[in-house]
């Protein structure tokens, strides 16, 4: 069963609006949660992360909501770029596990302009 | 340039075939990673190895066979494959094999491989 759940495979979204991106999961001892990116035929790059005292993080034009309660976190890009366009991978960790990321499935953003 | 290359970028091969995946790491971490990642499925961990030793193996079939000769390179050799098996194949490096405080991995680009 996943434990990191992305449910929108895609998202369009215009030239200089806000992308929100979404992920959900089930396991409430989860540490830390990153985001990830990933250009066609390229591997995935970090982009940010929050751990899981916190509730926001901000970098840039990149924020990560966390709502523990829902257990659910998300990822806001304003203003969204054409560059923007690409998969975003939401990922979490096991400290106590911790030899691993555990991925959604992704969800592809395509910023028009 | 993520520091982590990998080759060959695609590959495509017979049931019959055995053949080799690569990758280097040019970071100094002292913790690799192969994942696959099958169509619409998320990226799924095969193995982990921490100063060579391999750490965690997530119950790969044994048609898969991983080597880590040392701390910057780590190989997947392949045999007897199904078609099933056509996956994109990302190797991964960190600093340290236990990922706290929200380490990041970084990944290579990649192989493509197809087996037919």
């Amino acid at each position: 069963d996943q434990q990191v759940k992305q449910n929108s495979p895609s998202l369009s979204v215009q030239e200089g609006r806000i992308s929100i991106l979404n992920c959900d999961y089930t396991n409430s001892m989860f540490d830390y949660f990153l985001w990830y990116k990933k250009y066609p035929a390229e591997g995935p790059t970090f982009l940010i992360s929050i751990s899981s005292i916190k509730d926001k993080n901000e970098d840039g034009r990149f924020t990560v909501f966390l709502n523990k309660s829902a257990k659910h976190l998300s990822l806001h890009i304003v203003p969204s770029q054409p560059g923007d366009s690409a998969v975003y991978f939401c990922a979490a960790i096991l400290n106590q596990a911790g030899t691993a990321l555990i991925f959604g499935k992704g969800t592809t953003l395509s910023v028009s302009s | 340039e993520t520091g982590v290359t990998q080759t060959p970028r695609h590959l495509v091969m017979g049931m019959t075939n055995k053949k080799s995946l690569k990758c280097e790491q040019h970071l100094g971490h002292n913790a690799m990673y192969w994942y696959k990642q099958s169509a619409k499925k998320p990226l799924e961990l095969m193995f982990v190895y921490s100063l060579e030793e391999r750490v965690e193996n997530n119950s790969v079939p044994s048609r898969f066979s991983p080597e880590c000769p040392n701390s910057s390179h780590l190989f997947l050799h392949l045999h007897t494959l199904q078609p099933e098996d056509s996956a994109l194949y990302l190797c991964a490096s960190s600093q340290d094999s236990r990922l706290a405080g929200g380490d990041e991995q970084f990944f290579g680009p990649g192989t493509r491989l197809t087996v037919l």
